[in-house]
């Protein structure tokens, strides 16, 4: 049972937005910055997303992050085959002191 | 160019330990925390904990404490994790990750070292 709470799956085709949601509480989400990492099949977690909005350079603009409450959400506007990959969100959390993580949406490319 | 580079799988019966190292390049070490997430096979990411590369001390996610070492040494640019009386649901792949600006921005990561737990 993850802290962070997200959809197991998510698909779209490459003319669709899809979006994939992380909802925490206050000690995390609410009072944190969330970070999105983007794991493809077979290799180590690459960073999507830094401090709620912001893409790491080489990340194309069709992934955009945003955060409202103890909620926050990744976009990925016209989604390509080699997006297909499991995706997390994260945030530190004040109650428990550490890192938490999302359980993982896999999305799937039509 | 940054890299991290871990060390090979580990095959290791329940009760025992295993060390794992991460060995960084292309940046000053002690400028950047160093962090460790595990995945066990078909699951999610987990934060182990990480560690202050310039004072050494070490942070500990809950449920690791008493049998979870994480350590440095600075003259060779590397991490260390190591992991203590093994069960089976201790069997992941095991990743270091570079600490970027803030607590859960991990902005490097190792290619992940698998830990199989088996009798």
């Amino acid at each position: 049972q993850s802290v962070l709470t997200q959809p197991p799956s998510a698909s779209g085709t490459p003319g669709q937005r899809v979006t994939i949601s992380c909802s925490g509480s206050a000690s995390n989400i609410g009072s944190n910055s969330v970070n999105w990492y983007q794991q493809l099949p077979g290799t180590a977690p690459k960073l999507l997303i830094y401090s709620n909005n912001q893409r790491p350079s080489g990340v194309p603009d069709r992934f955009s992050g945003s955060k409202s409450g103890t909620s926050a959400s990744l976009a990925i506007s016209g989604p390509q085959s080699e997006d297909e990959a499991d995706y997390y969100c994260a945030a530190w959390d004040d109650s428990l002191n550490g890192v938490v993580f999302g359980g993982g949406t896999k999305l799937t490319v039509l | 160019q940054v890299q991290l580079v871990q060390s090979g799988s580990e095959l290791k019966k329940p009760g025992a330990s295993v060390k794992v190292s991460c060995k960084t390049s292309g940046y000053p070490f002690t400028t950047y925390t160093m962090n460790w997430v595990r995945q066990a096979p078909g699951q999610g990411l987990e934060w182990m904990g990480w560690i202050n590369t310039k004072t050494g001390k070490p942070t500990y996610a809950q449920g690791f404490t008493g049998r979870l070492v994480i350590s440095l040494d600075t003259s060779v640019n590397t991490a260390y994790l190591q992991l203590s009386s093994l069960q089976a649901d201790d069997t992941a792949v095991y990743y270091c990750a570079r600490g970027g600006g803030s607590w859960s921005n991990f902005d490097s990561w190792g290619q992940g070292t698998l830990v199989t737990v088996s009798s």
